[in-house]
């Protein structure tokens, strides 16, 4: 059964650049599936963020600008997100997710989540 | 982007009750060629992760209980708890992965009344 574990710091200073990895155990990261992440602000909903499969293959949500980037590390089987230039409206709890397959496909398993607070 | 959004916010139900949860698209997430809709359903308890519970807009997941539904196509569909247990108090959220930015809705807090 595939699990998925999120790590970072939970406090990071406006304008610098936030960074998440996600570890995986019981499943290869190198099967054909698409990993993704997911955030949530305090008290409100979800937002996709970014979803990779290899190298060549990452899928970005506009809505952050090109402060993104998403990678993978078969050799650790893991995967992290960037995020550069944060600000207050960044803080949220980050999750990293399984699609269930390709990435137009449902996100069928879930870390616990990452509290990631934006402040000075 | 497809906008989804979720009606109502929130729901009181009584104990062994039904809940209707409705989730609308701005645009269609029926994909013609193969006549699947893009939509998923997923349930999230305070402190914890989502849990996907429907995907493809009416497959249920393996071990969610057959009180969890999940039925329309195009750009309105509708999660049904048959009959509400105490266990079901919690957020539920609709999400699209039909194109690129995959958005969910704004979820609707069931509780019970």
């Amino acid at each position: 059964q595939v699990q998925l574990q999120e790590s970072g710091p939970g406090l990071v200073k406006p304008s610098e650049t936030l960074s998440l990895t996600c570890a995986v155990s019981g499943f290869s990261i190198s099967n054909v599936y698409y990993w993704g992440w997911i955030r949530q602000p305090p008290g409100k909903g979800l937002e996709w963020i970014a979803s990779i499969y290899d190298t060549v293959n990452t899928y970005y949500n506009p809505s952050l600008r090109g402060r993104v980037t998403i990678s993978v590390d078969t050799s650790k089987n893991q995967f992290s997100l960037k995020v550069t230039s944060v600000t207050a409206a960044d803080t949220a709890v980050y999750y990293c997710a399984r699609h269930e397959r390709g990435l137009y496909t449902p996100l069928d398993s879930w870390g616990q989540g990452s509290l990631v607070t934006v402040t000075s | 982007d497809i906008v989804m959004t979720q009606s109502p916010d929130s729901l009181a139900v009584s104990l062994g009750e039904r809940a209707t949860l409705n989730c609308k698209s701005s645009q269609s997430v029926l994909f013609t060629s193969n006549n699947k809709n893009y939509l998923a359903w997923y349930q999230q308890k305070p402190g914890q992760p989502p849990k996907l519970l429907i995907s493809w807009a009416s497959t249920r997941e393996s071990g969610v209980p057959d009180r969890f539904s999940g039925s329309g196509s195009g750009t309105d569909f509708t999660l049904t708890i048959s009959s509400l247990q105490a266990e079901d108090v919690a957020v539920y959220y609709c999400h699209h992965y039909y194109n690129a930015p995959l958005t969910f809705g704004g979820g609707t807090k069931v509780e019970i009344k």
